[in-house]
């Protein structure tokens, strides 16, 4: 069983909807990461969260701990949002080792 | 640069050949990871050093494969006999201590 789980594998959407990718683990963790990859393979690290909720403008990113889940939505989305969205967490509290899952393609068309 | 750099970008290499894959990561950073991404998959830890420390090198799949950070900042990954199998992604990430990872471009390694 993976320890990092993301749903769905693939989204396609129109521009303006409201996209949300789900991410589980099974390890305790400090803290998650998201990270969105653009084909030519760079990551950019959108979030990392504890706690709550992060909002960085038409993104936010919402975490469970004790359930352990994580969401990344996007609201109003955009052609220049597709790529692919990874969730990480570090392999066990005292690492910053992270696991990923192996993300979620999402294409938003016009 | 403002943030993490790598180099080359894409290299094409014949099966046999060494590779060298650099990584300039941001000024300061302490922590420095390397990460291998096959095509369809999710990245997959390699190594992490603390400054010039390699201080985890479980990821590494093979003796041909050796990392190195001499003076705490740029970072070589070495591939020795390069294999088919090798064809990667090769992701670099720094870190202040405990922080968020910064990720490079990353470097597309073509084994044929």
């Amino acid at each position: 069983k993976n320890e990092v789980e993301q749903s769905p594998q693939n989204l396609t959407a129109q521009e303006g909807e409201f996209i949300t990718i789900n991410c589980s683990y099974s390890v305790g963790i400090s803290a998650l990461h998201w990270l969105q990859q653009h084909p030519g393979g760079g990551i950019v690290s959108l979030f990392m969260l504890s706690s709550g909720k992060k909002k960085h403008g038409r993104l936010i990113a919402t975490i469970n701990i004790q359930e352990k889940h994580s969401s990344l939505h996007i609201t109003a989305s955009h052609p220049r949002d597709s790529a692919v969205y990874i969730c990480a967490v570090p392999l066990s509290y005292n690492t910053d080792k992270l696991i990923f899952g192996t993300g979620t393609r999402l294409q938003v068309f016009p | 640069g403002a943030g993490v750099s790598q180099s080359p970008r894409y290299k094409v290499a014949k099966r046999g050949q060494d590779v060298a894959l650099r990584c300039d990561p941001i000024s300061g950073h302490v922590s420095l990871f390397w990460y291998q991404q096959a095509l369809g998959q999710g990245p997959e830890f390699l190594t992490y050093f603390q400054n010039e420390a390699q201080l985890d090198k479980s990821g590494l799949p093979s003796d041909r494969f050796f990392a190195e950070r001499p003076e705490g900042s740029v970072s070589t990954l070495k591939i020795q006999r390069t294999q088919q199998e090798d064809s990667a992604v090769y992701l670099c990430a720094s870190s202040p201590y405990r922080d968020s990872g910064y990720f490079g471009p990353g470097t597309r390694l073509t084994v044929t």
